[in-house]
């Protein structure tokens, strides 16, 4: 079956522009988690939604972050008023239930200028 | 504050020999262990998961949980120059509430060189 897909794939922002990443879970997997993941590190964790609910938004590094995932299906990551330092690839990855192993979609590299 | 400790590299092995890759945690809550090969300019793809204290064996992956030593590893036998790659170790932790998982927590990552 399909797996997580991402768009765009490629993203870039003027600095003070606003951006929305799409995210499209694989078939039957509740939960969802977003990750940014900077050149040379892990993903770091950004939210958790557990259907539509969004359980864990602690990771979020700013209030110019915002996520929603409207009907429990499609997660939408916005970002208002980009930052270079918003500059990275962000990662959206599902799971059948919470515990469960994660698959993560191609990612979108975002650049900031 | 959650930490998982990996050696970056890199981490040079020849084809066929067996690479093994280390991976420590920091909070003893940490209920279950994911290993995942990310190539460059790639995603995160997973290898293997273990939930429970000692090994388990995919193909010519093992992974190995000491949860008393908070330690992880992954062990690939007959390593190709396909394997070379950044593999990341990631621990996620049951939540109280509801018995759920948050976010995984991952270390930098291991750069690993297979060389024919």
């Amino acid at each position: 079956g399909a797996g997580v897909s991402q768009s765009p794939r490629y993203k870039v922002a003027k600095r003070g522009q606003d951006v929305a990443l799409r995210c499209d879970p694989i078939s039957g997997h509740v939960s969802l988690f977003w990750y940014q993941q900077a050149l040379g590190q892990g993903p770091e964790f950004l939210t958790y939604f557990q259907n539509e609910a969004q359980l864990d938004k602690s990771g979020l590094p700013s209030d110019r972050f915002f996520a929603e995932r409207p009907e429990g299906s499609v997660s939408t990551l916005k970002i208002q008023r980009t930052q270079q330092e918003d500059s990275a690839v962000y990662l959206c990855a599902s799971s059948f239930n919470r515990a469960y192993e994660q698959y993560f979609g191609p990612g979108t590299r975002l650049t900031v200028t | 504050q959650k930490e998982v400790e990996q050696n970056s590299g890199p981490l040079s092995v020849p084809e066929g020999a067996i690479a093994s890759l280390n991976c420590t945690y920091s909070d003893r809550g940490s209920q279950s262990f994911f290993w995942y090969r990310q190539y460059s300019g790639k995603s995160p793809e997973l290898i293997m998961s273990i939930y429970s204290n000692g090994d388990k064996e995919d193909g010519r992956f093992t992974a190995q949980l000491n949860k008393a030593s908070q330690y992880v590893s992954l062990l690939i036998r007959d390593s190709q120059p396909s394997d070379s790659a950044t593999y990341l170790c990631a621990v996620t932790i049951l939540t109280s509430a509801g018995g759920g998982a948050d976010g995984l927590t991952f270390g930098k990552g291991t750069h690993l060189i297979i060389q024919p």
